[in-house]
């Protein structure tokens, strides 16, 4: 199985400024088809997760252009330029590439 | 409105079985694969089963065997039957299409 390890686990942010967060998989995600299956989900207090970005860097519909997603080969990360408070939650990253489907262990977001 | 709406948790002894559905609307159901995803309290997510368009069906080594995942196209509806459930199956469920939309999930509570 792909393992997907996420750091930090914890990140306090203050309002308005940068959060990133890092996904590394313990093997290549390239599908056969050519395409990587990395996504990232948002899951605020008490939601279900929402889709924020699939394969790498490709923002799903309504989310703000805030978020953004980067990476290759194994390395991964996401990226939100200015903070907000609806931002707070704990964010996963998904690779989709091979069965079984896995996540990473997921990150909280926390305002200081 | 796509929208996907789970049911069927509930309290179950270990080695019991329950099914599970979710109700599909706002999209055509048959295009697309569907997947079942769970989260215990305070933990990360865990892919539990997928099926594609054609039928083909796909789960992870714990709950192979023991859980099936079936969809109704007519009725717009994808079941999960889990059969010995044991401690270890307890976790909120949700039915997502392909992963990008989620509904809010049905809990699984299996104790004595």
């Amino acid at each position: 199985d792909i393992v997907m390890a996420q750091t930090p686990l914890s990140s306090p942010v203050t309002l308005g400024q940068p959060a990133s967060i890092s996904c590394r998989s313990s093997q290549s995600l390239v599908h056969s088809d050519g395409n990587i299956y990395l996504s990232w989900l948002q899951q605020r207090p008490g939601q279900p997760p929402r889709l924020l970005i699939y394969k790498i860097s490709n923002r799903f519909s309504g989310v703000p252009d805030r978020f953004s997603g980067s990476g290759a080969g194994t390395d991964f990360t996401l990226k939100i330029s200015r903070v907000e408070a609806e931002d707070v939650g704990v964010y996963y990253c998904m690779q989709a590439t091979q069965f079984p489907y896995t996540f990473g262990q997921g990150t909280k977001l926390e305002i200081k | 409105e796509v929208q996907l709406v789970e049911s069927g948790g509930g309290l179950v002894q270990p080695g019991g079985s329950l099914r599970l559905s979710c109700a599909a609307s706002g999209f055509t159901f048959s295009s697309y694969d569907m997947n079942w995803v769970r989260q215990a309290t305070g933990k990360s997510l865990e892919w539990v089963a997928a099926i594609g368009t054609a039928g083909d069906t796909y789960y992870p080594g714990s709950v192979k065997g023991r859980f099936t995942i079936s969809r109704e196209n007519a009725k717009n509806s994808l079941y999960l039957q889990m059969n010995s459930l044991r401690a270890g199956d307890t976790a909120v469920y949700y039915c997502a299409r392909g992963l990008t939309i989620w509904g809010q999930g049905t809990m699984v509570t299996v104790s004595s």
